[in-house]
């Protein structure tokens, strides 16, 4: 069974505006991970946020960890036309395995 | 460096046919990993293997085998396919020292019929 559940499934925006993606888990986990799949490919890493850590950034992307609800956030900010792509959690709570959601599909409109 | 590479990229089967995805990373990772996509749904890990010369089960192992054949490749095999599986593979490594270790790196996906 899925441990991570996204929200929302699809998402339609225009170019520089800002995009967030919800996850939530159901067990405790060691960190989060949010990977992105361009359309045809394999999943590319984005950024990983440990179970002791609430903010992380990379460029344009900031995820937010609040492991008391069980939930974490991926915003995207200035989304441009190549960010069109569907976009994965995955938790790891021990040995390196990891378990994913469903996925979001941010459709980024120029 | 080539990262993970899988083949075949595409395959057609006929139910009850036999097949093996091939797969190898040259990043020295200890762990390797084979998922299955479906559409709409997020990647269900199959087999595992956390080091070389043990394999483990994930979600959903029916129907499948799997062997590490050394620390650089890692085989799917499909002993009697079925029209359910059906599917995109993919196979995934890891194993960077530090506190990256347990990002994974992965194929370009192996799509698989079965009619």
């Amino acid at each position: 069974s899925q441990q991570g559940e996204e929200d929302p499934q699809a998402l339609s925006i225009q170019e520089g505006e800002n995009a967030t993606m919800n996850c939530s888990y159901k067990t405790s986990i060691n960190n989060l991970q949010w990977y992105r799949q361009n359309s045809g490919r394999g999943l590319v890493h984005l950024i990983l946020i440990r179970s002791n850590e609430r903010e992380k950034h990379s460029g344009r992307l900031r995820v937010t960890l609040d492991t008391s609800k069980k939930s974490s956030s991926l915003l995207i900010t200035a989304s441009r036309a190549a960010d069109t792509a569907s976009y994965f959690c995955a938790t790891s709570n021990q040995g390196g395995k990891l378990i994913f959601g469903q996925g979001t599909e941010l459709s980024v409109k120029p | 460096n080539a990262g993970v590479t899988q083949t075949p990229k595409f395959q057609v089967l006929k139910t009850g046919q036999s097949m093996t995805l091939q797969c190898a990373q040259d990043m020295n990772h200890n762990s390797m990993y084979w998922y299955r996509q479906d559409p709409g749904m997020g990647l269900r890990l199959i087999y595992y293997s956390a080091s070389e010369g043990t394999t483990d089960k994930g979600e959903v192992p029916n129907g499948y085998n799997v062997s590490r054949l050394n620390k650089r490749e890692f085989s799917l095999r499909l002993e009697s396919a079925a029209p359910s599986q059906t599917s995109v593979y993919f196979c995934a490594s890891s194993g960077l020292a530090g506190p990256l270790g347990e990002t994974q790196y992965f194929g370009p996906g192996t799509r698989l019929l079965v009619l």
